[in-house]
């Protein structure tokens, strides 16, 4: 979804768990998003992205998962260390291009205990 | 490779005055830059395309006179919040678009400001 002046939930897990974070859209055109990393005083960091031909995309040590019937999508981040620690947004480009300007979700912060 | 750079970090002023805040891309030539601003816990809203060489494109709501785009060079654009109020305290980020590549945006670490 799109934050319009919302604050952000929250996952806390313990070092070792895996961690799912999960961002929904509105617009069924839509056909290819990106996940961001954002530690704190930083600028958002480029995680994993894909496009709607795919269902799954893995990279090292997170999985993106589409589904395109329900307009969501999620990132599974395999055993969660603490420095992945951050608030992470979806994100999808404008015009399906991986360049676009960006419309960004609600976001989640994500809090991993050691 | 592709860092975006931006200058300052951190600023602090008096309402009533003017902020310039540069973004650089230090590696690549960016012809178009995109400037956010986020408020604390929420998300990143974008404010304004910047185009080199050219007028830069505002979203709705953004007030063109209040917030100053420059982009006069392929790696250099500028973002100045004119007569600054504390409510336009917030994190600018800016990121860039790689020219003759399908990258995604590279983002620069943003610029705190904090008005009095």
């Amino acid at each position: 979804g799109e934050s319009v002046g919302l604050h952000l939930p929250t996952l806390s897990v313990q070092e070792g768990d895996n961690s799912i974070i999960n961002c929904a859209y509105s617009n069924s055109a839509s056909d290819y998003f990106i996940w961001y990393k954002q530690e704190s005083g930083k600028g958002p960091q480029f995680i994993i992205d894909i496009r709607s031909n795919m269902d799954k995309r893995q990279g090292q040590r997170v999985t993106v998962l589409l589904n395109k019937t329900v307009k969501h999508l999620s990132l599974q981040i395999a055993a969660t260390q603490p420095g992945d620690s951050a608030v992470y947004f979806c994100a999808e480009p404008s015009g399906g291009t991986s360049y676009g300007k960006l419309t960004f979700g609600q976001g989640t912060i994500l809090t991993v205990h050691p | 490779g592709a860092v975006v750079s931006q200058h300052p970090s951190w600023v602090i002023c008096k309402s009533g005055t003017s902020v310039k805040i540069e973004c650089r891309s230090l590696d690549f030539q960016a012809t178009t830059m995109f400037w956010y601003r986020q408020f604390p816990k929420q998300s990143l809203m974008l404010m304004a395309t910047s185009n080199e060489g050219s007028k830069a494109t505002y979203e709705q709501g953004v007030e063109k006179d209040k917030f100053l785009i420059n982009h006069a060079s392929l790696t250099l654009s500028t973002l100045t919040v004119t007569s600054a109020h504390p409510e336009d305290s917030s994190f600018y980020i800016c990121s860039a678009r790689p020219n003759y590549s399908n990258q995604p945006q590279h983002f620069g670490d943003g610029t705190r400001l904090s008005i009095l």
